[in-house]
């Protein structure tokens, strides 16, 4: 069965800290996601991989970056951290042309 | 970009009631899929299915790719599948998700 394991369930930070958020896959998958989900919003894709060092920007890159230096880890930074950063983020991985799998989310919050 | 509606946005049902949750899209896509999103926040894989149509148990989904078009059908709903479900689409490798349906079973 796909596992992707996001770092953290729960997340306190304050403003103007770096933040890092990571995702692991153990499914050997050539794509990676980053969404957060806002209430109203829906699911918002931050960036997206699709291989090592290979990096795209989502809808919604300001304020972040991305890192993917091994094929099965993905990481989301927020250079400063910022309130309106608070928000749940949710990691994906497929293989391409196939189904997206998703790690169980990491609620973010932001002083 | 792709466009993606999903009806209703809202749905209570009495428990082992039948319902069908519609999925639009604008564009021609070539991944489609549907999710369950459980109350503790977790995103279930439920169906990849860019065309055709498949069934896992009590659920089952039909896309018709040339009317831009999929269905969610949920059968002798239970108390479990209460949650919001959504229909992800993409033409590559970028997904766009609708805004869900928000689904209630009263027992």
């Amino acid at each position: 069965d796909v596992k992707v394991t996001q770092s953290s369930r729960y997340l306190v930070k304050r403003t103007g800290e770096k933040v890092f958020l990571e995702c692991v896959q153990d499914m050997d998958h050539e794509n990676m996601f980053w969404y957060r989900q806002d209430p109203g919003l829906g699911l918002r894709l931050i960036y997206f991989s699709y291989d090592v060092k290979m990096k795209e920007k989502g809808d919604i890159p300001e304020g972040y970056s991305v890192s993917r230096e091994k094929k099965e880890r993905f990481s989301l930074i927020l250079e400063s951290a910022s309130t309106n950063q608070t928000s749940m983020y949710l990691c994906a991985s497929s293989f391409v042309g196939s189904s997206q799998h998703f790690g169980d989310g990491t609620r973010l919050s932001i002083l | 970009g792709i466009q993606v509606e999903q009806s209703p946005p809202d749905l209570i049902l009495q428990e082992g009631a039948n319902s069908t949750l519609r999925c639009n899209f604008s564009d021609s896509v070539n991944n489609l899929q549907w999710f369950h999103q459980n109350p503790w926040g977790q995103l279930i894989n439920l169906f990849y299915i860019p065309s055709g149509t498949k069934q896992n148990g009590r659920l089952s989904a039909t896309t018709v790719a040339t009317e831009r078009y999929s269905l969610l059908y949920i059968s002798s709903s239970q108390t479990t599948d209460s949650g919001v479900y959504f229909c992800a689409v993409s033409g590559t490798y970028k997904y766009i998700f609708g805004t869900g349906t928000r689904l209630k079973v009263l027992a």
